[in-house]
């Protein structure tokens, strides 16, 4: 049984360029949620995606935008990087399903994200 | 959201027990507390959950007081592996849109 999966692992960008990231998750899992975390921070909630739809949105600009595809997969864009944006940019699986229990994240391993 | 302050780093030695407190104090009705572990280059992991009283797992035991306002989690005679950051979180996951705000977590340093 996978667990989230995420690609690519190391991605190198300069400013101004546009970059996507995918996330698999967890095998029963139907909700996505995006982090960034920048070194030695703790992650920051960009935003999440359930139903193919965004729920909810963290303090992150526009730039940053997503997807979720019928199969529960997820892509993160990011338009006109700015150095600031270099980070480990973490996706986390989780079940909305089930409304009896209080589900857990699970998390990939990330895509390191360097703007030049 | 509950905002959650925990120590920024703690000390210990191979065989002892480690105890990290998290304070919550505006942690509401529905809201569970949820403890992760993070290594360097790698995703949070999930350690423990509870709502009130104890939990206890293979990993560590999370108490947690009557009026809930805070939260420790206990790892037995820790390794060297487990040098990490542990992270504490409030919130309720079932709730629509629920986005789960880490903090800065608490950095282990096991020594030998």
């Amino acid at each position: 049984d996978a667990g989230v999966t995420q690609s690519p692992t190391h991605l190198i960008k300069t400013r101004g360029q546009q970059v996507t990231l995918r996330c698999s998750p967890k095998s029963g899992h139907d909700t996505v949620s995006w982090y960034q975390q920048a070194l030695g921070q703790g992650p920051q909630f960009i935003f999440q995606y359930y139903e193919e739809e965004e729920r909810q949105r963290g303090n992150f600009p526009d730039r940053f935008s997503g997807h979720q595809f019928p199969n529960y997969s997820s892509e993160l864009n990011v338009n006109a990087l700015l150095l600031g944006d270099s980070a480990l940019y973490l996706c986390a699986s989780s079940f909305q399903g089930d409304p009896t229990t209080n589900e857990k994240l699970f998390f990939g391993s990330g895509t390191q994200l360097s703007v030049l | 959201l509950a905002k959650t302050t925990q120590p920024i780093s703690m000390d210990s030695y191979e065989g002892q027990e480690v105890n990290i407190t998290c304070s919550h104090n505006n942690i509401a009705t529905n809201d569970y507390i949820t403890w992760y572990q993070q290594f360097p280059s790698q995703g949070p992991r999930f350690i423990i959950q509870g709502y009130k009283t104890k939990v206890t797992n293979e990993v560590a035991s999370l108490f947690i007081p009557a009026d809930r306002k805070s939260s420790t989690l206990s790892l037995p005679r820790v390794s060297l592996s487990d040098t990490a950051v542990y992270y504490c979180l409030v919130g309720d996951m079932q709730a629509a849109g629920n986005k789960l705000t880490f903090g800065g977590g608490t950095r282990v340093l096991v020594k030998p």
